[in-house]
């Protein structure tokens, strides 16, 4: 069984240029996760779907970032103009039930900010 | 406000050197405790779920355990691939997923 896909896997740009996340999860799983992680520090969740529905946005810093789930499979996670502070890894994450905290994440997507 | 902390931040053992590391957490209404395993480059990986206070999992070298303030995740007799980023997460109400920063373990043959 293929597991959560992300891409791209690195991503260098310079400040204030737009960049785009891409995330497949596991087929048949209705919950998508996209979550944050700064060196040394735990993941934080960004923005949680069930199906197309984003149920849990209130960590998504919306001025400059936006999500989307269309059809309820892949989801793709804009940042839009980046900033210095946004260099970090972004993880998505899928589960086959809503509420289930065991998480079956992608290896990440890097990115650094110039 | 949901926390979680761990401790040690990193723990260097030499094989076969048992040990434990600390999750200790203050949440509104428990409803599960995780433990995570990350690699260098890569998403967590799923290693555990406890539900309450007494509970105990068992994988291999890793026996996780929970009290009502805090988690142990056993090792023992560690062998050089054990070694990762243990990471330890709890849910409360919303269903949302609060990670600590997690132990660094380095385990040198």
């Amino acid at each position: 069984e293929a597991g959560v896909v992300q891409s791209p896997r690195y991503k260098i740009i310079e400040k204030k240029q737009p960049v785009a996340f891409w995330c497949n999860p596991i087929s048949g799983h209705n919950t998508l996760y996209w979550y944050l992680q700064n060196l040394g520090q735990g993941p934080e969740l960004l923005i949680r779907y069930e199906n197309e529905e984003a149920v849990d946005d209130s960590q998504l810093p919306k001025d400059r970032f936006s999500a989307e789930r269309l059809k309820g499979v892949d989801s793709t996670l804009k940042i839009q103009p980046a900033e210095l502070g946004d260099s970090a890894v972004y993880l998505c994450a899928s589960s086959p039930t809503s509420g289930s905290g065991e998480l079956f994440f992608g290896e990440g997507s890097r990115l650094t900010v110039l | 406000e949901d926390q979680v902390t761990q401790s040690p931040e990193a723990l260097r053992l030499q094989e076969g050197e048992s040990s434990s590391l600390n999750c200790s957490y203050t949440v509104s209404g428990l409803r599960g405790l995780f433990w995570y395993r990350q690699d260098p480059g890569k998403g967590p990986e799923f290693l555990f779920t406890l539900y309450s206070a007494g509970e105990e999992k068992e994988k291999e070298r890793l026996k996780a355990t929970l009290t009502k303030k805090e988690s142990f995740l056993h090792i023992t007799a560690p062998k050089p691939e054990d070694s990762a980023t243990y990471l330890c997460a709890v849910q409360a109400g919303g269903n949302k997923l609060v990670f600590g920063a997690g132990t660094i373990l380095r385990v040198k043959s």
